[in-house]
C-alpha cells in the first residue's frame, strides 16, 4: 500500500472548521483515499473514503486534490466529541485491508 | 446500520491461561475479518486476515499457534490468544467487510478488546 503522510497533531477551537490534511504523493490510479477516528478506548470509525470526486456525507467532507498526490478532510463544525486520532489511509481494490499510519491527533478545545 | 459487536470488551486472566475473543457482524454478513492489535499510544497494527471456511493469513512477525483465528460463518470470527503471557497484553480489535461488491467498502470496527495477562 502506498504511504500517507499526516501532521502528528492539530488543534481546534469547538465549533469551528477543521481541514486535516493529508499528502500520498505515491498514490497509485486504483487507490481509494480512506479516512477513520478512533476515539480513545474505541475501535476506529470510518469517516469517509473517495477515489477521485470530492465526497461529502454527514460527518465529513473529503476534498480530493487534481493529482490525487494529496487530499483534505473538512469537519464543518468541530465538537469536543470529535476529538480523536484521524487516520488518512490509501486502500486498493475491494478486499484489501487498511494498514495504520499514527494518524493526527486532533484536540477540540471548548 | 454495519454494526460489529465484539466480546469481551475486557479480560484480565493470570500468565498462561487462553483467552478466546469473539468478533460478530451484527446486521450484515462479512466475507472477510480482520484482527488488529494496538498497544499504548500506538496505531492499529494487522495481526492477520480471515475469510469465511478458509485459514486465515497472517502477517509476518504473528506466530500462528499462539494466535488461532477461526471464521466458521458469514458472521463471526473468533481469535484465541493460546497461553497469553504479559506481553500479550494489549488492545485487540476487529473488523469487517461486508459481502458487497465495488466501490471500495469501507471496514466496519468493533470496540476492542483490552487484554490485561498478570
Amino acid at each position: 500500500d502506498a504511504k500517507t503522510t499526516q501532521p502528528n497533531s492539530m488543534e481546534s477551537n469547538e465549533e469551528e472548521p477543521v481541514h486535516l490534511p493529508c499528502n500520498h504523493s505515491t498514490i497509485s490510479g486504483t487507490d481509494y483515499i480512506h479516512w477513520y477516528r478512533q476515539l480513545p478506548s474505541q475501535g476506529p470509525e470510518y469517516v469517509i473514503h473517495g477515489l477521485t470526486s470530492n465526497v461529502n456525507n454527514r460527518m465529513a467532507s473529503l476534498a480530493i486534490a487534481e493529482d490525487r498526490k494529496s487530499s483534505t478532510l473538512i469537519l464543518h463544525r468541530a465538537t469536543l466529541r470529535d476529538a480523536a486520532v484521524y487516520y488518512c489511509i490509501l486502500r486498493g481494490g475491494s478486499q484489501g485491508n487498511l494498514i495504520f499510519g499514527k494518524g493526527t491527533k486532533l484536540s477540540v478545545k471548548p | 446500520g454495519a454494526v460489529v459487536s465484539q466480546h469481551p470488551s475486557w479480560v484480565i486472566c493470570k500468565s498462561g491461561t487462553s483467552v478466546k475473543i469473539e468478533c460478530r457482524s451484527l446486521d450484515f454478513q462479512a466475507t472477510t475479518m480482520f484482527w488488529y492489535r494496538q498497544f499504548p499510544k500506538q496505531s492499529l497494527m494487522l495481526m492477520a486476515t480471515s475469510n469465511e471456511g478458509s485459514k486465515a493469513t497472517y502477517e509476518q512477525g504473528v506466530e500462528k499457534d499462539k494466535f488461532l483465528i477461526n471464521h466458521a460463518s458469514l458472521t463471526l470470527s473468533t481469535l484465541t490468544v493460546t497461553s497469553a503471557h504479559p506481553e500479550d497484553s494489549s488492545f485487540y480489535i476487529c473488523s469487517a467487510l461486508a459481502l458487497l461488491t465495488g466501490d471500495n467498502q469501507p471496514q466496519h470496527f468493533g470496540d476492542g478488546t483490552r487484554l490485561s495477562i498478570l
